[in-house]
């Protein structure tokens, strides 16, 4: 069964802390995986890797897949309060003539000022 | 309009009554989605359409029947609703390349 395990599940820091969200998957037909920020409503798109060791870079924001580990990690150097969010990661997989994503539950952060 | 719309915002719907989620998008992308997002569980596909004509089912499409008339348009029915249907609704789209996919603001719905 595909799937996309996101740790930690919720991370409380100060402002101008740096953090490390974590994404691992398991699926067949791997085509990338995305990175999404939600805050009040919905998902908007923040990166999408598709080759292993290739930093993906925005900002604070940065991201980089690993397929030998099977896994990514997203970056946000010197948080700010308007980075609280829900952070997902998905996992497009190609099945059935169209891509599909498996989506991880996601990580809540939650910078204080 | 640009990007994609959904509607209603919100909704309270009684158990048993049928109702349709519209979700419309003006990109002319060929391939929407259904998902629905609830605490603790995440996004979960409902059905998917990979262009105007063609429907397929995703992770949990039990009570729920979509169409695809044309490419703009992607209605949700819940032809009985259940209080188990109560979450918040996103629809989505993506172009023919399949990069990314484009969400719309979701629904919130609530079935008593």
């Amino acid at each position: 069964e595909d799937k996309v395990v996101q740790s930690p599940l919720s991370l409380v820091v100060h402002e101008g802390d740096t953090v490390t969200l974590n994404c691992s998957y398991e699926v067949t037909n791997f085509r990338s995986l995305l990175w999404y920020k939600q805050e009040k409503k919905a998902p908007t798109f923040l990166f999408m890797l598709t080759s292993s060791g290739i930093e993906k870079k925005s900002g604070r924001l940065s991201s980089i897949l690993d397929k030998k580990e099977l896994s990514s990690i997203l970056n946000i150097t010197a948080t700010q309060t308007g980075d609280s969010a829900i952070y997902l990661c998905a996992v497009d997989r190609f099945q059935g003539g169209s891509e599909k994503l498996v989506f991880g539950k996601g990580t809540k952060l939650t910078v204080n000022p | 309009i640009a990007g994609i719309t959904q509607a209603p915002t919100s909704q309270i719907l009684a158990a048993g009554r049928r109702m349709t989620l519209r979700c419309t998008q003006d990109m002319r992308h060929n391939a929407m989605y259904w998902y629905r997002q609830d605490l603790g569980l995440g996004l979960r596909l409902i059905h998917y359409s990979n262009t105007a004509g063609t429907t397929g089912k995703g992770e949990v499409p039990d009570g729920y029947s979509v169409s695809r008339a044309n490419t703009d348009d992607f209605p949700l029915t819940l032809a009985s609703a259940v209080p188990s249907q109560t979450s918040v609704y996103f629809c989505a789209s993506s172009d023919d390349r399949g990069t990314t996919q484009y969400f719309g603001p979701g629904t919130r719905l609530l079935v008593l």
